[in-house]
């Protein structure tokens, strides 16, 4: 079955720090395509990235940095020097023809980050 | 563009009461979706639609029902509220050939009562 992981439900980290949130999945598909979602505390959802199963290469956007290894089945988001303003929920969704290539979604995790 | 609009933003029904959550995109997208987001347990999708006319079920289509008369609008019905139908609504859509490879554009989300 197609599953997503996120097993930190809230992090706290004092502005500035480096803060990593971890991602496992589960598929049994070979073609598969996995995306972050952020959602700020005004509600909205808000994509951030979203890479496929064939491109292991690490990408990096300014402070946010996603690590992907199909060894681990894992798909970790990292943001440096973290802000008040990166505070929100962020989602792990994974889509693949297994679950006929709806997006399914982990359970998030809530980032605080104090100043 | 407006992107996706939802409406209302906030509602609160009683027990067996009816309403419609109104969704629409100004995007041209082919796919939508509905969302239920229900606290600590991320996104299920409710139903879906890859084109005016047809719709699909998704994980959580029980109580609900949907309609795609137009490339724009996809309008979710709840027609016996109950109150496990308490929770944050959101719409979203997508272009493509297919929903595992686009990024969706999630409106701002309807926040549900049943009382």
């Amino acid at each position: 079955a197609q599953k997503v992981t996120q097993a930190q439900t809230e992090i706290s980290v004092v502005e500035k720090e480096d803060v990593t949130l971890d991602c496992v999945y589960e598929t049994r598909d070979t073609t598969y395509y996995l995306f972050w979602y952020k959602q700020p505390p005004s509600g909205e959802l808000v994509f951030l990235i979203r890479r496929n199963s064939f491109d292991e290469q690490n990408e990096i956007s300014g402070r946010y940095s996603w690590n992907f290894q199909k060894s681990t089945s894992s798909f970790n988001f990292t943001i440096t020097a973290s802000q008040v303003v990166d505070s929100a929920v962020y989602f792990c969704a994974l889509s693949g023809l297994e679950y006929g290539n709806k997006l399914v979604f982990g359970a998030g995790t809530i980032l605080r980050v104090k100043s | 563009n407006a992107g996706v609009t939802q409406t209302p933003k906030f509602r609160i029904l009683k027990i067996g009461q009816s309403m419609t959550l109104q969704c629409t995109q100004d995007m041209n997208h082919n796919y939508m979706y509905w969302y239920r987001q229900d606290p600590g347990m991320g996104l299920k999708l409710i139903y879906y639609s890859v084109g005016a006319g047809i719709t699909d079920k998704g994980e959580v289509p029980n109580g609900y029902n949907v309609s795609r008369s137009t490339t724009e609008d996809f309008p979710l019905r709840l027609e016996l509220a109950a109150p496990s139908q308490t929770s944050v609504y959101f719409c979203a859509s997508s272009t493509g050939t297919g929903v595992a490879y686009n990024e969706q554009f999630f409106g701002p989300g309807t926040r549900l009562t049943v009382l």
